[in-house]
């Protein structure tokens, strides 16, 4: 498959811990976007980057959630002290550059905050 | 920033039959709608979009209709069936790329 992957699937921590994720886009976009999606909602912007540049970030990226893309190419997300709230799907998508075209996004990497 | 909404959540259907979901924007610079079908546990996938240069789009028995002067679109399925049942998601990005997403529809075909 050489589509979206995320990484974990699936991750179970204690309220309080710090948790990362990994996003791999597809080798030739330039554009990775991180979204939040609670369950019965649609998908929420979170960040996203264009190579190692992060050009936006929601407001729902408080100051504990930080991502990175450093070499313009894998992306981080990662969440400091988590809270209970923090639980959802995060997913990862990306797309080319120009001409905007529909984002093709990964499987997800679901948190559940104990 | 854009805003996205979108009617009705949800939406019940017989096979055979049509069905149509509606989204509003409200940038009007934004000039890319994309529709997603979003089956439970996997992840969102793109079935059809429409340019702002476009009134109307068809594939098979799926199309989608823009109106920019009233800032909405819709999706048009017709001749459902049951593997149409999922959870469909309209969204809008203009010139910055980021896309906004509408809160979606559980649209279930029965047999």
């Amino acid at each position: 498959d050489t589509g979206v992957s995320q990484n974990p699937r699936h991750k179970i921590t204690k309220r309080g811990q710090n948790v990362t994720f990994r996003c791999d886009p597809i080798s030739e976009h330039n554009r990775l976007y991180w979204y939040r999606q609670t369950l019965g909602q649609g998908p929420e912007f979170l960040t996203y980057f264009q190579n190692e540049a992060q050009l936006e970030k929601s407001r729902l990226l408080s100051d504990r959630f930080s991502a990175e893309r450093p070499k313009g190419s894998f992306s981080t997300l990662e969440i400091q002290r988590t809270e209970q709230g923090d639980s959802a799907m995060y997913l990862c998508a990306s797309s080319s550059l120009v001409p905007t075209y529909g984002y093709t996004f990964g499987s997800g990497t679901r948190l559940t905050v104990v | 920033g854009e805003n996205v909404e979108q009617h009705p959540s949800t939406l019940s259907v017989q096979e055979g039959d049509s069905a149509v979901i509606k989204c509003t924007y409200s940038d009007s610079a934004s000039n890319y709608f994309p529709w997603y079908k979003q089956e439970l546990g996997k992840r969102p996938q793109l079935i059809i979009d429409i340019r702002s240069n476009v009134g109307e789009k068809k594939d098979q028995r799926i199309a989608v209709t823009l109106n920019k002067t009233a800032k909405h679109f819709s999706l048009h399925i017709t001749e459902t069936q049951p593997e149409d049942s999922a959870v469909y998601f309209c969204a809008a990005s203009g010139s910055d790329n980021d896309m906004r997403f509408g809160a979606g529809t559980r649209l279930t075909v029965k047999p």
